[in-house]
């Protein structure tokens, strides 16, 4: 069964950083691209980044090129995302999902709240 | 950037009804590479169709997917109660991994 737990979240204040993990399980990591997708309350679906399986290509949506790095580690099979420079519009829930062209499996999120 | 634009914003539907969601894209995308997800409150959303038609693992042939160009629908031929959510298409890519979501549809009850 294939599961991707987050971990990471919480409550920071604008201008700090905070790094979100994805652990997965069920499925042979290294063979497929990850990604992060995020939900502000109340909002839609807004990708944030991907990464093949070989950290060879990244994508990065235009609101956080240059804040947040994603990265991998298949021999821990885990998944990264590094938030700095956090802003109030950075509130949101962060999902990390399998990709195989579509994304196809989803954890259940981790909450970031950017708040003073 | 292709921009996904989903119409209409809520649908008002009886259970056994037919739902027709579009998704219209800024410029033409690849069949291959359009997808629609599914999204129920407190939920992570869950696959639905990929390649534009083609249904993931374990949805009801209710659901069904076409389109090309510019221009996709999602049709739930007869609506169940659990069909009532929010609905996204995606258009995604892999050099290097990217997506774009539309801002969705959602079917309620009327």
């Amino acid at each position: 069964e294939v599961q991707l737990v987050e971990s990471g979240g919480g409550l920071v204040q604008p201008g700090r950083s905070l790094r979100l993990s994805c652990a997965a399980s069920g499925f042979t990591f290294d063979d497929y691209a990850m990604h992060w997708v995020r939900q502000a309350p109340g909002k839609g679906l807004e990708w944030v980044s991907g990464i093949s399986w070989n950290s060879g290509s990244i994508g990065y949506a235009d609101s956080v090129k240059g804040r947040f790095t994603i990265s991998r580690d298949n021999a821990k099979n885990s998944l990264y995302l590094q938030m700095n420079s956090l802003r109030a519009e950075d509130t949101a829930l962060y999902y990390c999902a399998k990709a195989r062209g579509a994304l196809d499996y989803w954890g259940q999120g981790t909450l970031v709240t950017v708040s003073s | 950037e292709i921009v996904l634009t989903q119409s209409p914003g809520t649908l008002s539907l009886s259970p056994g009804e037919r739902a027709t969601l579009s998704c219209r894209a800024s410029q033409s995308v690849s069949s291959s590479y359009l997808a629609w997800y599914q999204q129920k409150p407190g939920q992570a959303p869950r696959l639905l169709i990929y390649g534009a038609s083609s249904r993931a693992t374990g949805i009801p042939d209710r659901f069904s997917g076409s389109g090309s160009g510019t221009d996709f629908t999602l049709t739930i031929s007869r609506l169940e109660p659990e069909d009532f959510a929010v609905y996204y298409c995606q258009q995604y890519g892999s050099s290097p991994p990217r997506a774009t979501f539309g801002g969705g549809t959602k079917v309620e009850i009327k």
